[in-house]
C-alpha cells in the first residue's frame, strides 16, 4: 500500500517570500511516479510535475522547483518569490509503476499568499 | 490538446435521488478512475475501471455506487440513493496503458445533496 504525507496543513506567507511544501511518501514498489497538483479556489486539479523514481535530478520550472530525495522518501516543492495567484491547495501524490494502479494523494497543503 | 471532460459541472439534488455523473475520457486511454473530494478534505480514490470491469474499489465505493462505460466513450458514475454525505467534488481521470504514470483529470463535478 502507498501513503503520502503532507505534514503542513496550511502555510501563510507574504508576497515575494519563498515557500517550501513538504511531501513524504511510502511505497514498497521500486518503480513509482510522484506528482504535484495545484487546486486553485475554482476547484480543478492542475498538474504541475511528474517525477519517476529513477530520476533524482532536481527540477526548476520558472518560480517552481522540486527536490526529490529518494534516501529520505521526500519530494518537496518550493515556490520562489510567491505571488497572490499562488494561493491554492497543493497536493503531492504517488502512483506505483505498474499499469492500472491508482494515484494516492497526500492531504494537501493550503498556501495563502498575502499581498 | 486532448482532455477529460465531465458533466455536469454542478448538480444539486435531493437526498434519496439518483445521480449520474458523466465523463468522457481521452480517446486512446484504457484505465479510468473516479475520485471524490469532500469540501476542504483530501482527494480520495473511489474506483478504477479497466477492460470493462472494476479493477479496484475503495471502502467508500459501496453498493450505492456503480460505474459503467455504456458506449465506449462515456464513463459514468451512478449514485443510487444520495445521502447528505455524498456532497463532494467528483473527479474523473483516465490513463493510457504504459509506464508514464500520469493520470489526466477532468475539471470535476460538484454534487450538492440537500
Amino acid at each position: 500500500a502507498q501513503k503520502v504525507t503532507q505534514a503542513q496543513t496550511e502555510i501563510s506567507v507574504v508576497e515575494k517570500e519563498d515557500v517550501t511544501l513538504d511531501c513524504v511518501y511510502e511505497t514498497r514498489d521500486t518503480t513509482y511516479y510522484l506528482f504535484w497538483y495545484k487546486q486553485p479556489p475554482s476547484g480543478e486539479l492542475v498538474f504541475l510535475i511528474r517525477r519517476n523514481s529513477f530520476d533524482e535530478q532536481n527540477e526548476i520550472s520558472g518560480r517552481y522547483s522540486w527536490n526529490f530525495q529518494k534516501s529520505t522518501s521526500s519530494f518537496n516543492f518550493t515556490i520562489t518569490a510567491s505571488q497572490v495567484v499562488d494561493s491554492a491547495v497543493y497536493f503531492c501524490a504517488l502512483i506505483p509503476g505498474t499499469a492500472g494502479n491508482k494515484l494516492t494523494f497526500g492531504g494537501g497543503t493550503r498556501v495563502l499568499v498575502k499581498p | 490538446e486532448p482532455e477529460v471532460t465531465q458533466t455536469p459541472s454542478h448538480q444539486v439534488t435531493q437526498m434519496g435521488q439518483e445521480v449520474i455523473l458523466r465523463c468522457v475520457p481521452i480517446s486512446n486511454h484504457l484505465y479510468f478512475y473516479w475520485y471524490r473530494q469532500i469540501l476542504g478534505q483530501k482527494v480520495e480514490f473511489l474506483v478504477s475501471f479497466y477492460n470493462n470491469e472494476i479493477s479496484e474499489k475503495s471502502e467508500i465505493f459501496d453498493d450505492q455506487f456503480s460505474v459503467e462505460r455504456p458506449d465506449g466513450s462515456n464513463f459514468t458514475l451512478k449514485i443510487r440513493s444520495t445521502k447528505l454525505e455524498d456532497s463532494a467534488m467528483y473527479f474523473c481521470a483516465s490513463r493510457w496503458t504504459g509506464d508514464s504514470g500520469e493520470l489526466f483529470f477532468g475539471e470535476g463535478s460538484r454534487l450538492t445533496v440537500l
